[in-house]
């Protein structure tokens, strides 16, 4: 079965600096996706990022990027110039396919705390 | 906007009690899943649902089912609710054939007393 571990519980940074998140899975799969999800205190669970396994170029979506080291099973997120309003828990998920749905597999979560 | 609507935000619930989280999506889609979130543990899955009347077991359904008679709705039951069910449930949902993620709810934090 897959896991997905993140290893950093609670991370903190200076707002307009840069912090990465961490995040490493297990699978025996070759062909999957992988996300990041935020969830702020509102509670709404919201997509970041996705990457596709098979492309080797790594995903961005403008301050947000992500570093797919799919040898070694990393998946990391890259968060610059950070605002106030990336504040959140953040989510890393493994896509894997059960009975035609599509099932994400979630990590433990990394809470984020932006240091105005 | 389409989205997942969870009929309660917040539900206080005592022990014994069989309990109800309803969720409904506007979206036509297919799947749709039951998650609880738990500090350090991130979210399980609880149960999901590819088609109408259809249902798999995710990966902790211990003491809890679902039903769903309509396309647009999930319902999470609790037979008999006990403390260690207090957590915070998320439903989702997507469409078939597509790897672009999940919607999700809003969530509802059940407290068992």
């Amino acid at each position: 079965a897959q896991t997905v571990t993140q290893s950093q519980p609670e991370m903190s940074v200076q707002e307009a600096e840069t912090v990465t998140l961490s995040c490493t899975y297990d699978t025996s799969e070759s062909d999957y996706y992988l996300f990041w999800y935020k969830q702020p205190p509102s509670r709404q669970m919201i997509l970041v990022i996705r990457q596709e396994a098979y492309k080797q170029q790594n995903a961005t979506e403008n301050r947000f990027s992500v570093n797919f080291q799919k040898a070694a099973k990393s998946f990391s997120l890259k968060i610059s110039d950070s605002q106030l309003g990336d504040a959140a828990m953040y989510f890393c998920a493994y896509c894997t396919r059960v009975q035609g749905a599509q099932k994400l597999v979630f990590g433990q979560g990394t809470r984020l705390t932006i240091n105005p | 906007d389409v989205k997942v609507t969870q009929s309660s935000r917040y539900l206080v619930k005592r022990t014994g009690e069989k309990v109800f989280l309803e969720c409904v999506q506007d979206m036509d889609h297919e799947n749709m899943f039951w998650y609880r979130q738990d500090p350090g543990l991130g979210l399980r899955l609880i149960y999901f649902s590819y088609d109408v009347k259809m249902k798999e077991k995710g990966d902790i359904p211990e003491g809890y089912s679902v039903s769903r008679e309509k396309k647009e709705r999930f319902s999470l039951i609790l037979e008999s609710a006990s403390t260690n069910q207090t957590s915070m449930y998320l439903c989702a949902s997507t469409r078939d054939g597509t790897n672009y993620g999940y919607t999700f709810g809003s969530g509802t934090r059940l407290t068992v007393v």
